[in-house]
């Protein structure tokens, strides 16, 4: 049982480039979230899919596009990076559909650096 | 202003001491509340729960105060291994009559000897 698993761990871009973070979860759950932290900013939503086949934004949406591939991958792609997109990139998935209420487990975290 | 707030530290305590972090948060209509742990580069973990009737794990206790909106965690005894962040997180009202968790800027804690 490997929980959320994320791919790749590190990654550094030219600015224009594109690329897509991968996540996956075994525990079958609903919800999967992604979010984006900097230094002295704590965690910051980027887009949520509270069950199979929805996707809605987050606090910061801007840059960024989701795909829910099926319950388990929820994939994060970024067309154009900026070097304002530097930063660490978490996935995480809950059990309950909108996730009120629910214990969140979180992946290792993909590090990207956009020069 | 952020909707949920942390004093952000670093808290620097003895072992075995007795240290309590706050959180406030700005949507009365929030629910669900959070500690997570976040140890240096590594993924957030929870840490506990936060029930209206204040609960306790062991040496760490949670307690929510919906009148004046923060929560609190209180930990006893600290150990060499509390050292972390911890990170408050709040459900806040969302789009669509979702919730979404946000999290605060988390307090770092360091124990030592």
């Amino acid at each position: 049982n490997a929980g959320v698993t994320q791919t790749p761990k590190f990654q550094v871009l030219k600015t224009g480039q594109s690329m897509t973070l991968q996540c996956a979860q075994d525990m079958n759950h609903n919800s999967m979230y992604w979010y984006r932290q900097d230094p002295g900013m704590g965690l910051r939503l980027i887009y949520y899919s509270a069950s199979e086949g929805t996707t809605d934004k987050g606090e910061v949406p801007n840059g960024y596009n989701v795909s829910r591939l099926n319950k388990r991958e929820f994939s994060l792609r970024l067309e154009s990076a900026a070097p304002s997109q530097t930063s660490v990139y978490f996935c995480a998935s809950s059990d309950r559909r909108g996730a009120n209420g629910d214990t969140q487990y979180f992946g290792p975290g993909t590090r990207l650096t956009v020069l | 202003r952020k909707e949920v707030e942390q004093d952000p530290g670093p808290f620097n305590v003895p072992e075995g001491a007795t240290v309590a972090f706050n959180c406030t948060y700005s949507n009365s209509a929030s629910q669900s509340f959070f500690w997570y742990r976040q140890d240096c580069r590594k993924e957030p973990k929870l840490l506990m729960s936060v029930y209206s009737s204040g609960n306790e794990d062991g040496r760490f206790t949670a307690q929510l105060n919906r009148a004046s909106q923060y929560i609190s965690l209180l930990i006893r005894d600290s150990k060499l291994s509390d050292s972390a962040t911890y990170l408050c997180v709040v459900n806040v009202p969302w789009a669509g009559g979702s919730y979404i968790p946000t999290f605060g800027r988390g307090t770092s804690l360091i124990v030592h000897p």
